[in-house]
């Protein structure tokens, strides 16, 4: 079965400083990874997704992530944070094996400061 | 991508009650799922809604509890029945579509308080 699982359920970090939210992940094959942002009162947005290929994946708003097999992670980087990051970040996995159904993190809030 | 709604965005229920959502894509998808998120929680699958066939639930989710329809490529809809505060979550549609591969596009989300 796939599992996922974000460490930090908060990040507090200062705008325009660095920012990194971990996603560890179990499945037996390769699974294909997610990230999702979802800012209050929202829906989820996609930022990027890995599914072969080149291990650093590029998103929208300037977010990154590195697919590290080795590790079984998947964690979301973006080098200067604005304050419209502020929001709910979900790491997710799915598998075509699993038809397609995706397994979220628990997530990882992200406030940032002034 | 897909341009999703739900309807209604939100809605304040009384216990015993049942409530309909409804989500509308404006292009054939071939997949749909239901999701649920619990107050401060993660994403739960409920099932994938089947286009002409009998939804699949998750483990700990039943048919007569979330009853789903999908008579089209375009459109699903959820019923939460026989309602109780423990239903009190936003519940989220989710579209696949065979040019997007595997990826899930969310709708914005149905706000459910249950009195």
């Amino acid at each position: 079965a796939q599992s996922v699982t974000q460490p930090d359920i908060h990040i507090t970090v200062s705008e325009g400083a660095s920012l990194e939210l971990r996603c560890n992940y179990s499945y037996g094959a390769t699974p294909y990874l997610f990230w999702y942002v979802q800012s209050p009162g929202q829906g989820l947005q996609l930022l990027l997704k890995y599914f072969s290929g080149d291990t650093l994946v590029q998103g929208i708003k300037g977010f990154e992530a590195e697919f590290k097999r080795s590790q079984s992670s998947f964690n979301l980087r973006k080098p200067s944070v604005h304050w419209s990051d502020a929001a709910e970040y979900f790491c997710a996995v799915g598998a075509k094996a699993a038809g397609n159904k995706l397994t979220f993190g628990g997530g990882t809030r992200v406030l940032v400061k002034p | 991508s897909a341009v999703i709604s739900q309807k209604p965005s939100r809605d304040i229920c009384q216990r015993g009650t049942s409530l309909t959502i409804q989500c509308q894509v404006d292009s054939q998808v071939t997949m749909m799922f239901w999701y649920r998120q619990q107050p401060g929680q993660s994403l739960t699958l409920i099932a994938t809604a089947n286009q002409g066939s009998e939804a699949t639930y998750e483990s700990g989710f039943v048919i007569d509890k979330f009853p789903i329809s999908r008579p089209n490529l375009t459109f699903s809809t959820l019923t939460v029945s026989n309602m109780s505060p423990e239903d009190s979550s936003i519940y989220l549609c989710s579209v696949g579509t065979s040019g997007s591969g595997e990826t899930q596009y969310f709708g914005p989300g149905t706000r459910l308080l249950v009195l």
